[in-house]
């Protein structure tokens, strides 16, 4: 089945230390988004990349980190220079990187929890 | 700048009853609107889309809305609400960058 697979569903980090979210995604969709979402405040765009090789900051970039090698992979990196990632993290595809807004198809999510 | 706004943070409505859930947006121009529903701990399905055309747009679930640009809104609406359509309502909106409204929390109580 076609999809778009978070994992894990739940991590668990110390303070200070860096992880990776994976999000893969099997629709070949060339666009692909990260979000935020915490209680109250909706989805706010981390990153995004809208064709391999390339992504752009979204509204809240600051202490996170992209790469998109692959058209199917799009890992994010929280790192210790995120004050708050404490959050619900959601990844996103859509069919049309460039020239145009087609749907996001979203995965389940990460919940992160920095202890 | 650039935005959707969903007015109310928390609806409650009673089984079967009818439901509208409010969007206005701030676009220079019309923007790609959607809303889309999220169970608790779970990613976002989308209920229906607007990009052009005909402003009353049927979805999923028995959702429609309604594209006014007059009034810049598009509400949702649903004629008779189930006990299942409780969960989180976010509008959204954008052109290559779609931005999300904060969105509104139904409770459906029998």
């Amino acid at each position: 089945d076609g999809g778009i697979t978070q994992s894990p569903k739940y991590l668990f980090r110390k303070e200070g230390q860096n992880v990776t979210l994976s999000c893969e995604q099997n629709l070949n969709h060339d666009a692909m988004y990260w979000y935020r979402q915490d209680p109250g405040q909706g989805l706010r765009l981390i990153y995004y990349s809208q064709i391999v090789n390339d992504f752009q900051k979204g509204d809240i970039a600051e202490g996170y980190s992209v790469s998109r090698e692959k058209k199917e992979s799009f890992p994010l990196t929280v790192t210790s220079a995120q004050k708050n990632p404490t959050a619900f993290y959601l990844c996103a595809s859509s069919l049309n990187g460039q020239g145009g807004t087609t749907e996001a198809f979203f995965g389940q999510g990460t919940r992160l929890t920095v202890v | 700048a650039q935005s959707v706004t969903q007015p109310d943070i928390h609806i409650t409505v009673s089984e079967g009853a009818s439901l509208e859930l409010r969007c206005n947006y701030s676009y220079g121009a019309t923007p790609y609107l959607f809303w889309y529903v999220q169970s608790p701990g779970q990613g976002l399905q989308l209920l229906l889309k607007y990009f052009s055309g005909d402003t009353l747009v049927q979805g999923i679930k028995g959702f429609e809305a309604e594209f006014k640009r007059s009034q810049s809104s598009f509400n949702l609406r649903k004629p008779s609400v189930h006990w299942s359509d409780a969960a989180e309502y976010f509008c959204a909106g954008g052109y290559q960058k779609v931005t999300f409204g904060t969105g509104t929390k139904l409770q459906v109580i029998p």
